[in-house]
């Protein structure tokens, strides 16, 4: 069964520690995006890589950081130095290289809670 | 830099009724514009893949179109039904370099009984 999962659904953590979203998928795509979403502001791209051991800052990226070791894999950690980490992230990908017209998949997110 | 506006925010109607969606956008220079559903507390679905070159895509109830000169899609749901009810998101692809989708904000839709 094709897709993307994204683990854990809920996320709970105290202020000041590190945490990591985990992203995995078996599409075989080459590109990968973290978005963030809040309430009332659309989606917030965090980091992208469009293919493996190669990523790029997004719009959003100051305490977060990323790595692409595998090309199944793209886990996102939320710094410390992240300072409103509470939020909803999705991952997504793409078929990516040439193929600029193949369609974005998401997967069903995870919500992090920072108290 | 590419910027998406969707109206309106937010709309309810009557179960039954035809609707339409809006999407804008700045910069026309785009592979392809794609339309996605998202339930409460859920990822992204896609609906509709509109590639540069194509003016409409259908699925179903569902129709998008696409005016690169007027920056524009509509998204029309034809009967529409409580199932549709959901967030629907519109997300453009540049062109120029890397692949990076922008996203508007979406518009929250409610479709009662």
């Amino acid at each position: 069964d094709g897709g993307i999962t994204q683990s854990p659904k809920y996320l709970f953590r105290k202020e000041g520690q590190n945490v990591t979203l985990s992203c995995e998928q078996n599409l075989n795509h080459d590109a990968m995006y973290w978005y963030r979403q809040d309430p009332g502001q659309g989606l917030r791209l965090i980091y992208y890589s469009q293919i493996v051991n190669d990523f790029q800052k997004g719009d959003i990226a100051e305490g977060y950081s990323v790595s692409r070791e595998k090309k199944e894999s793209f886990p996102l950690t939320v710094t410390s130095a992240q300072k409103n980490p509470t939020a909803f992230y999705l991952c997504a990908t793409r078929l990516g290289g040439v193929s600029y017209n193949s369609p974005l998949h998401f997967g069903n997110g995870t919500r992090l809670t920072v108290t | 830099k590419q910027e998406v506006t969707q109206i309106p925010a937010a709309l309810s109607v009557p179960e039954g009724e035809n609707l339409v969606l809006n999407c804008s956008f700045t910069d026309s220079a785009i592979y392809n514009l794609q339309w996605f559903r998202q339930d409460p507390g859920k990822g992204l679905t896609s609906l509709l893949l509109i590639q540069s070159s194509q003016r409409e895509q259908t699925s179903g109830r569902l129709n998008a179109s696409l005016d690169k000169s007027s920056g524009r899609s509509t998204l029309y749901i034809a009967a529409s039904q409580p199932g549709d009810s959901a967030t629907y998101l519109c997300a453009l692809g540049s062109s120029g370099g890397s692949y990076i989708p922008t996203f508007g904000r979406g518009t929250s839709l409610i479709v009662h009984p």
